[in-house]
């Protein structure tokens, strides 16, 4: 159980494009979605934490007109990089929270963004 | 401490040999502390959420311990095979951080047949 999976697993863009990626619980329901960032060899930075109906929150120094949150139900929350460029490249990773215990994270695969 | 830190960053190890790292993180306003396997192109898969100073837990052959005084976990593998080859990430969780798992870099672990 608790299985989250996130789409595309790459993707390709040009400069000034935007890009959606999905981020789906698919046999729970997340009341919390997280997202990360990790450039390499360095640790999974939070960039904006989101919960269902509400507007996301974002970790200090994460653009919010730039990184557009939403997370319109329990099961799907996307990740919108608008106007992206060569900096944005990066891989950006989900994770899904049903539960307000120990706060454990189910993880999705994954996406690796290239901006030419 | 005031950043999750794991050492090494990398480490190769022979097949049936044990091995172990650590993970240190802030002991003030400790919560609960996470440890996740990731192997490459799959998701981050959750090991242990330990949460008592002294606690040991066990998942086959992985085990951890944690330290919450002093701040630092422990995970061992026992007789490590090629498919324990993965980046072992360790997370802290605090009081005040409202749910947000602080992340360490993670140890790469190679097992060689």
């Amino acid at each position: 159980g608790a299985v989250v999976s996130q789409h595309p697993s790459w993707v390709i863009c040009k400069s000034g494009t935007s890009v959606k990626i999905e981020c789906r619980s698919l046999d729970f329901q997340a009341t919390t979605m997280f997202w990360y960032r990790q450039f390499p060899k360095q640790s999974l930075m939070l960039m904006a934490t989101s919960n269902e109906g509400s507007k996301a929150t974002y970790e200090q120094g994460v653009e919010k007109d730039k990184f557009l949150i939403n997370h319109a139900s329990l099961t799907l929350s996307t990740l919108t990089v608008t106007s992206a460029h060569p900096e944005d490249s990066s891989f950006y990773i989900c994770s899904a929270s049903g539960d307000r215990g120990l706060y454990e994270q189910y993880f999705g695969p994954g996406t690796r963004l290239t901006v030419t | 401490i005031l950043n999750v830190e794991q050492s090494p960053q990398s480490l190769h190890v022979q097949e049936g040999d044990s091995t172990n790292f650590t993970c240190s993180f802030p002991s003030s306003n400790f919560y609960a502390l996470h440890w996740y396997r990731w192997e490459t192109a799959k998701s981050p898969e959750a090991l242990f959420v330990m949460t008592l100073n002294g606690d040991e837990k066990k998942k086959g052959r992985i085990s951890a311990t944690l330290n919450t005084k002093e701040g630092y976990s422990y995970l061992y593998i026992k007789g490590s095979q090629p498919e324990d080859s993965a980046t072992y990430l360790c997370a802290s969780l605090t009081t005040d951080s409202w749910g947000k798992l602080q992340f360490g870099a993670g140890t790469q672990v190679v097992v060689t047949p």
